[in-house]
């Protein structure tokens, strides 16, 4: 069964912010929440990941709610280079097999002029 | 410094031929990955590996077989090639706090 439900896709304007969310109702207290994107058939990229504060990079913000059953992460300001499938993952940190690394089926966003 | 290098980057294989995929990553981790990739879909992944010398099954194992004779290196064989291993193979390695890919190995059945 998953463990994260993302929608399929969504739409963004360009320069506005992009808001992906992302629900995991049955987390476990030591899961951390983990998002990745995939740009046009490259390999996958990290972005944030985070247990139960908020946090942010770089890249994007990551808002975790108080009971930990959903996510959003955040691009402030999309461009069109944001465009690609985002992946919400919900894990064990480190490797090993209670770390895996498992892919759902992300959310598509298209970041339009 | 290179990250993760997979090789070959295109491959042809007749079916019932065998070949291996490499992958190396200079970034002293422990931890290493097998996906592939069938278009439009996530990635499935095939094995891992949580540290030298110790391999697992992951979601999708049947036809292939790994090998992590060293950190440095994880590579995956496919015995006897079917059509339905036409895809694209990503291999990963992992630090404490993210994987870092490689740019994909697009290999085709015929």
């Amino acid at each position: 069964d998953a463990k994260t439900t993302q929608p399929p896709s969504m739409d963004c304007a360009e320069g506005r912010a992009a808001n992906l969310p992302c629900n995991h109702s049955t987390i476990s207290g030591n899961e951390y929440v983990y998002w990745y994107r995939q740009i046009h058939s490259q390999g996958p990229q990290y972005i944030i990941h985070g247990l139960k504060n908020n946090e942010t990079n770089e890249m994007a913000s990551l808002i975790i709610t108080e009971d930990r059953k959903s996510s959003t992460l955040i691009l402030p300001h999309a461009t069109l280079r944001d465009t690609a499938v985002y992946y919400c993952i919900v894990r064990f940190p480190r490797g090993g097999s209670q770390g895996n690394l498992i892919f759902g089926k992300g959310t598509k966003l298209s970041v339009k002029p | 410094n290179a990250g993760v290098t997979q090789t070959p980057k295109f491959q042809v294989l007749k079916t019932g031929q065998s070949m291996t995929l490499q992958c190396a990553q200079d970034m002293n981790h422990n931890s290493m990955y097998w996906y592939r990739q069938d278009p439009g879909m996530g990635l499935r992944l095939i094995y891992y590996s949580a540290s030298e010398g110790t391999t697992d099954k992951g979601e999708v194992p049947n036809g292939y077989n790994v090998s992590r004779l060293n950190k440095r290196e994880f590579s995956l064989r496919l015995e006897s090639a079917a059509p339905s291993q036409t895809s694209v193979y990503f291999c990963a390695s992992e630090s404490n706090t993210e994987a870092f890919f490689g740019q994909g190995t697009r290999l085709t059945v015929v």
